[in-house]
């Protein structure tokens, strides 16, 4: 069965210091696909990244960088130097089936200026 | 734009009147889905489509129902709202089911059922 499990249910941080955002995931898939999402107070849904099981490579994007290690099955998000604008909530989610995404319950993340 | 459009964004209605929810992408996307938002539980999906005439299952499918009449365009419809069915609603999109592309998704529509 698939599960992703976000524990961290709410985050607050005082602007500019580092956080990680924690997701683990359960799979018998042997491939499969993780994404993180973004949720501001706007509403809508922002891609963040993708990651195929066959990509253990750490990856950064300006802020924010993503660790995937498949030996703890867990796929963390950083954002260094927080910024008020990265407050929103924070999905990680698995694919499963052709396309299907099975998502965690989320982490609110609130920057405090 | 590359955007997937829904409609109505906010709607409030009363126990048993039915109603839809429009979707539609402009992408030429093969997939596609909707899902709903609730505090504490995340996005689940209620029904997805492969293609046109291709629908299933999602995880939470009671008292939905769905269409894929045209590639562009996938409307959820609640048959006899309740209370219960009050929730954030979100369709998202991609190009192919096998690919695993990033689904891309509509800005929410906040149903309330009284």
């Amino acid at each position: 069965a698939q599960k992703v499990t976000q524990a961290q249910t709410e985050i607050s941080v005082v602007e500019k210091e580092d956080v990680t955002l924690d997701c683990v995931y359960e799979t018998r898939d042997t491939t499969y696909y993780l994404f993180w999402y973004k949720q501001p107070p706007s509403g809508e849904l922002v891609f963040l990244i993708r990651r195929n099981s066959f990509d253990e490579q750490n990856e950064i994007s300006g802020r924010y960088s993503w660790n995937f290690q498949k030996s703890t099955s867990s796929f963390n998000f950083t954002i260094t130097a927080s910024q008020v604008v990265d407050s929103a909530v924070y999905f990680c989610a698995l694919r499963r089936g052709a396309n299907n995404l099975f998502f965690g319950t989320g982490t609110r993340l609130t920057v405090i200026p | 734009e590359a955007q997937v459009t829904q409609n109505p964004r906010y709607l409030i209605t009363v126990t048993g009147k039915k109603l839809t929810v429009t979707c539609s992408q402009n992408m030429n996307h093969e997939y596609m889905s909707w899902y709903r938002q609730d505090p504490g539980l995340g996005l689940r999906q209620i029904y997805y489509s492969m293609n046109v005439e291709v629908t299933d299952k999602g995880d939470v499918p009671e008292g939905y129902k769905v269409s894929r009449k045209e590639k562009r365009n996938f409307p959820l419809i609640l048959e006899s709202p309740s209370p219960n069915q009050t929730s954030l609603y979100f369709c998202a999109s991609s190009l192919s089911r096998g690919a695993a592309k990033e689904q891309f998704f509509g800005p929410g529509t906040r149903l309330t059922v009284l």
